[in-house]
């Protein structure tokens, strides 16, 4: 079975340009997560989606951040413009409502290097 | 100060060492806590997975949570090379609802395993 797949792996760009990362879940997994993890800390939720539906939002810095999942199956994150301080991981999860409360599924992640 | 406090090491012990990682946490209302292993540049991947207070083994890999202390542990026993990579305490608050998939994760402990 294929595992969470994102792209690109790596993203390096000057500040105030745009960047989007996509990411394919688990197939089957109604419930898709991006995790912003800095470096030497731990992932931070940034949104979670129920199917398309985007249920918790609340860390997601909405003046530049948005986010999409069409179809209730791949996503979307995009930064515009970005900052020097989003330069960081951006990582992709998913689970199923079956599962445990904390039973998640990463992807390797995107890396993105703002100048 | 963090929910979930983490020492971010770097531990270094030779193989064949048993290792005891620790996280504390100062909400009283996390119930389901996590181990996940993260190698260098991949994604977290669950190790170990609790509810509530006691002791979870799995293989090499023993998992005990005390909520009265507010502290939980990973120890690896006859620890391996393989093993080496950054281990990372969470906690989540309920099965369902707004906080299901919400991990608040630890900073992260770096170890490594030398022959």
């Amino acid at each position: 079975e294929a595992g969470v797949v994102q792209s690109p792996r790596y993203k390096i760009i000057e500040k105030k340009q745009p960047v989007a990362f996509w990411c394919n879940p688990i197939s089957g997994h109604n419930t898709l997560y991006w995790y912003l993890q800095n470096l030497g800390q731990g992932p931070e939720l940034l949104i979670r989606y129920e199917n398309e539906e985007a249920v918790d939002d609340s860390q997601l810095p909405k003046d530049r951040f948005s986010a999409e999942r069409l179809k209730g199956v791949d996503s979307t994150l995009k930064i515009q413009p970005a900052e020097l301080g989003d330069s960081a991981v951006y990582l992709c999860a998913s689970s199923s409502l079956g599962q445990g409360a904390g039973e998640l599924f990463f992807g390797e992640g995107s890396r993105l290097t703002v100048l | 100060q963090k929910e979930v406090e983490q020492d971010p090491g770097p531990l270094s012990v030779p193989e064949g060492a048993i290792v005891s990682l620790n996280c504390t946490y100062s909400n009283s209302a996390f119930q389901y806590f996590m181990w996940y292993r993260q190698y260098s540049r991949k994604g977290p991947e669950l190790l170990m997975y609790t509810y509530s207070s006691g002791n979870k083994e799995d293989g090499r890999f023993t998992a005990q949570v005390d909520k009265s202390s507010k502290y939980i542990s990973l120890f690896i026993r006859d620890s391996q090379p393989s093993d080496s990579a950054t281990y990372l305490c969470a906690m989540t608050l309920y099965a369902g609802g707004t906080s299901y998939g919400k991990l608040t994760f630890g900073q992260g402990t770096i170890l490594t395993v030398h022959p």
